[in-house]
């Protein structure tokens, strides 16, 4: 398997623009989770999913920010309207089954809103 | 909810130089405990696991890491460290019985004099 696969790697958008991240987890994993990282506040875990279904979105930070997964393979992180505050580096990760196993992280998006 | 602290946000040392890092949680029940790094513009990826058993856990290149469950610890330690030991390390804990999520602390920048 080739990992967790995340597009794009950057992205540079103006501020009031919609943003879509993608991810397509490892293959059979049953979670995936999609997380935010930034020298002020780390790694913070905004929604995961199991099964497709979205389990916790309490870390989403506003309404500006969805996820979605349509079906085992894909999620998207959309946000709408962007602002420079957002910009941060996006995971996702996924793992094979909740609790007690590892996660797998894909490369990042590096978001820019300028 | 459950939460990780770790304690030192930037560390630099020399090389062979021994390293402890040190990682606490909160959370009253039985965990699951990792530390994650992330090198430099890579994701983060697993460096070992504590799910039972030895409180003593190796993982990959020299480290370990001490399940003290009275002090709610999980400090990672390696006796002579690398300049490709560079790096950020994240502690993460996993909750059962609360939820599947894994909550990562806020990081620890490791340089290493070469």
């Amino acid at each position: 398997d080739a990992g967790v696969i995340q597009s794009p790697r950057h992205e540079v958008t103006e501020m009031g623009q919609e943003v879509t991240l993608r991810c397509k987890p490892i293959s059979g994993h049953d979670y995936l989770f999609w997380y935010r990282q930034t020298m002020m506040r780390g790694l913070e875990l905004l929604i995961y999913f199991n099964n497709n279904v979205p389990i916790d979105d309490s870390g989403m930070p506003e309404d500006r920010f969805s996820a979605k997964m349509p079906n085992a393979s894909f999620s998207t992180l959309k946000i709408q309207p962007s602002e420079p505050r957002d910009s941060a580096v996006y995971f996702c990760a996924s793992s094979l089954a909740g609790w007690g196993t590892e996660a797998f992280f894909g490369q990042g998006t590096r978001l820019t809103v300028v | 909810a459950q939460s990780v602290s770790q304690h030192n946000h930037h560390v630099i040392l020399s090389e062979a130089a021994s390293l402890e890092l040190g990682c606490n949680y909160s959370y009253g029940g039985t965990v699951n405990l990792f530390w994650y790094v992330q090198y430099p513009g890579q994701h983060l990826q697993l460096l070992l696991k504590y799910f039972s058993g030895d409180p003593l856990v190796k993982g990959i290149k020299g480290f370990e890491a001490e399940f003290i469950k009275s002090k709610f610890s999980f400090n990672l330690r390696k006796p002579s460290v690398q300049w490709s030991d560079t790096a950020e390390y994240f502690c993460a804990v996993n909750a059962l019985g609360r939820d599947d999520k894994i909550i990562f602390g806020k990081g620890t920048r490791l340089h290493i004099l070469p």
